[in-house]
């Protein structure tokens, strides 16, 4: 079974441009998460689809950030306009639905620095 | 705020050695503890987890401690090996709430 895909591995833009992160959950997870981790710090939560649905985008830094899941299936996070503090690791997860916990499985990451 | 506090930020250990990571938390509706691994190049993977209602849970040569009281909980890896050289991240959970992580240890396992 194939894991959680990310693409890119790693991108490096200027400030002020843009820049889309795509995920590939594994197949049959309807939880998605959006993680970020800056060098040093914590991973932090950006957002959580269930399905196609935001369940909880709490953890977006401002509107500058925009994430999609269309049709339940990849999900993009769309940095516009990048600024320097967007730098860092751009992890996305996904899990089963079901009540209780359910084990998150973690992708790559996308490692963006913005220049 | 930070939910999770983790320490110590890096660890070197002996192969053989036991290496220890602590992390403590505020938050008392948190009922989930799981530590990841995460290697170079790969994303955290899901290592061991606990539930408060117990104070330790083993699996292999990795043991969590939970001290409700204290509100905080470490991982032990007995017998570390250079194999086990990777970052660690304690995280914290409730239900219907996102999942809270420390900042990371990264530990190296000295042959």
């Amino acid at each position: 079974e194939a894991g959680v895909t990310q693409f890119p591995s790693h991108s490096v833009i200027e400030k002020g441009q843009t820049v889309t992160l795509r995920c590939d959950p594994i197949s049959g997870h309807d939880n998605l998460y959006w993680y970020r981790r800056v060098m040093g710090k914590e991973i932090k939560f950006l957002l959580h689809f269930v399905k196609e649905s935001k369940q909880d985008e709490s953890g977006m830094p401002n509107n500058r950030f925009l994430a999609e899941r269309t049709g339940g299936t990849y999900s993009t996070l769309k940095v516009q306009p990048a600024e320097l503090e967007d730098s860092g690791v751009y992890f996305c997860a996904s899990s089963q639905w079901g009540l209780g916990v359910n084990e998150q499985y973690f992708g790559p990451g996308t490692r963006l620095t913005v220049t | 705020q930070q939910q999770v506090k983790q320490s110590p930020q890096s660890l070197i250990v002996q192969k053989g050695g036991i290496s220890i990571i602590n992390c403590a938390y505020e938050n008392t509706a948190f009922d989930y503890f799981p530590w990841y691994q995460q290697f170079p190049g790969k994303g955290p993977a899901l290592l061991i987890a606990i539930r408060p209602d117990v104070s330790e849970k083993k699996e292999g040569r990795f043991t969590i401690s939970f001290n409700k009281s204290a509100k905080q909980f470490s991982l032990h890896i007995m017998d570390s090996q250079p194999g086990d050289s990777a970052t660690y991240f304690c995280a914290a959970h409730y239900t219907g709430n996102q999942f809270y992580f420390g900042t990371g240890t990264s530990l190296t396992v000295i042959p």
